[in-house]
């Protein structure tokens, strides 16, 4: 069974500019999670999608953004792009159970750098 | 907001040596699980041992195990034998209410030397 897949693996942009992830869960899987990951932050919840609805959502400004295809294959955008962006971008699937044993499987995630 | 602590932010041990990761988190709930993931240089974070608060029983996956305590709100893991493979960082994750998203704590680097 293929593992969660994202690209690009890596992407440098500059300031302003944006950028689109892509992540292509575990074949079942219906839930998409996104994380990012800086050494200061650690690893901070974006949001999740679950048949193409957001189901949950962390803490980050409207600038990031999301969506889920009908495939459960996931996109998630970053506009305005600032230097602080700078991360490792993690996608994770599940199969939206909502249980509390439910595992995330994660993809190797895009290292995004912002000049 | 929900509180996970991992006090070593670096452990240096030998092969073949037994290592513990120290986890504790704060919650009020009665019903939630523990995770443990691994990420190696590579990125990828992997799942390694899952914990219910339920359970009777310590969970073992092969060479990993945890130290589950619950009145003390930790759940520590044990590799045994630790392998040079087992460089990375390890992260605690409980989850404490179905539908909310995965918590992680900030890590600890774990260095294996031959």
């Amino acid at each position: 069974k293929a593992g969660v897949t994202q690209t690009p693996r890596y992407l440098i942009k500059t300031r302003g500019q944006q950028v689109t992830l892509s992540c292509s869960p575990i074949s079942g899987h219906r839930s998409v999670s996104w994380y990012q990951q800086t050494p200061g932050q650690g690893l901070q919840f974006l949001f999740e999608y679950f048949s193409e609805t957001q189901r949950n959502k962390g803490n980050f400004p409207g600038r990031f953004s999301g969506r889920q295809f009908s495939n459960s294959r996931s996109e998630m955008n970053v506009s305005t792009l600032e230097l602080g962006d700078s991360a490792l971008y993690l996608c994770a699937s599940s199969g939206g159970q909502r249980s509390t044993n439910e595992k995330l499987f994660f993809g190797s995630g895009t290292q995004l750098s912002v000049l | 907001a929900q509180k996970i602590t991992q006090t070593q932010p670096g452990m240096f041990v030998q092969e073949k040596e037994a290592v513990t990761l120290d986890c504790t988190y704060d919650t009020s709930d009665q019903n939630y699980g523990l995770f443990w993931y691994k990420q190696p240089s590579s990125g990828e974070m992997i799942f390694l041992i899952y914990q219910g608060s339920y359970d009777e029983q310590n969970a073992t996956e092969g060479r990993y195990s945890l130290n589950f305590q619950k009145a003390r709100k930790s759940a520590n893991l044990v590799i045994s034998a630790s392998q040079l493979g087992d460089s990375a960082m390890y992260f605690c994750a409980p989850l404490t209410q179905a539908g909310t998203a995965l918590i992680f704590g900030k890590g600890t680097t774990l260095s294996v030397s031959s």
